[in-house]
């Protein structure tokens, strides 16, 4: 059975924090992606990678980063975390090309104070 | 630029009516695909169909039915005889070849099926 695992469900961080989100993937997966889900905005993609050390800015960027340094895992990286960056994210992993449909991890809520 | 526009924030239907929920998408490519996913209370995004730009044919799953109609660019998605278990948050999203194949979500619909 397919699985995406983020490493945490909830997680509680200081303003100026700098949190890691981790994600991995165990189908072999090229394409990972991190969005993060707020009320009324759906999915907003914030990054997505399609090759190991390979990314691509998604439509919200700033004040993330990722890194992709293995097939299976895909990290998100919050700099200096701030209250608006309060939110669910989601990871994804997809095989191949934009035909194939998205498997997504359970989330992580994250809540910054 | 992609764009997916559900317009329906929330529906509320009593258990067995049939409901529909509405998708708008825009893109310039010629090639792309259409999707819809299913998000449980659990949090989990399901996938539940996917629809390529070439291919316009009406699908049937059980209660499900898709609607893709290339001349409003529409992708709609009807429940029949609905039940309290398809209550969820439902996602309809596009995947263009321009920008790699990223894939981008609407709003998303909430549906509240009432016994």
């Amino acid at each position: 059975d397919v699985k995406v695992t983020q490493s945490s469900r909830y997680l509680v961080k200081r303003t100026g924090e700098k949190v890691f989100l981790e994600c991995v993937q165990d189908m072999d997966h090229e394409n990972m992606f991190w969005y993060r889900q707020d009320p009324g905005l759906g999915l907003r993609l914030i990054y997505f990678s399609y090759d190991v050390k390979m990314k691509e800015k998604g439509d919200i960027p700033e004040g993330y980063s990722v890194s992709r340094e293995k097939k299976e895992r895909f990290s998100l990286i919050l700099e200096s975390a701030s209250t608006n960056q309060t939110s669910m994210y989601l990871c994804a992993s997809r095989l191949g090309r934009g035909q194939n449909e998205a498997f997504f991890g359970q989330g992580t809520r994250l809540t910054v104070v | 630029a992609q764009k997916v526009t559900q317009a329906q924030t929330e529906i509320s239907v009593v258990e067995k009516e049939d409901v529909t929920l509405d998708c708008v998408y825009e893109t310039r490519d010629t090639t792309y695909y259409l999707f819809w996913y299913k998000q449980p209370p659990s949090g989990e995004l399901v996938f539940l169909i996917r629809r390529n730009s070439f291919d316009e044919q009406n699908e049937i799953s059980g209660r499900y039915s898709w609607n893709f109609q290339k001349s409003t660019s529409s992708f709609n998605f009807t429940i029949t005889a609905s039940q309290v278990v398809d209550s969820a948050v439902y996602f309809c999203a596009l995947s263009e070849a321009t920008g790699g194949f990223k894939t981008i979500f609407g709003a998303g619909t909430r549906l509240f099926v009432k016994a």
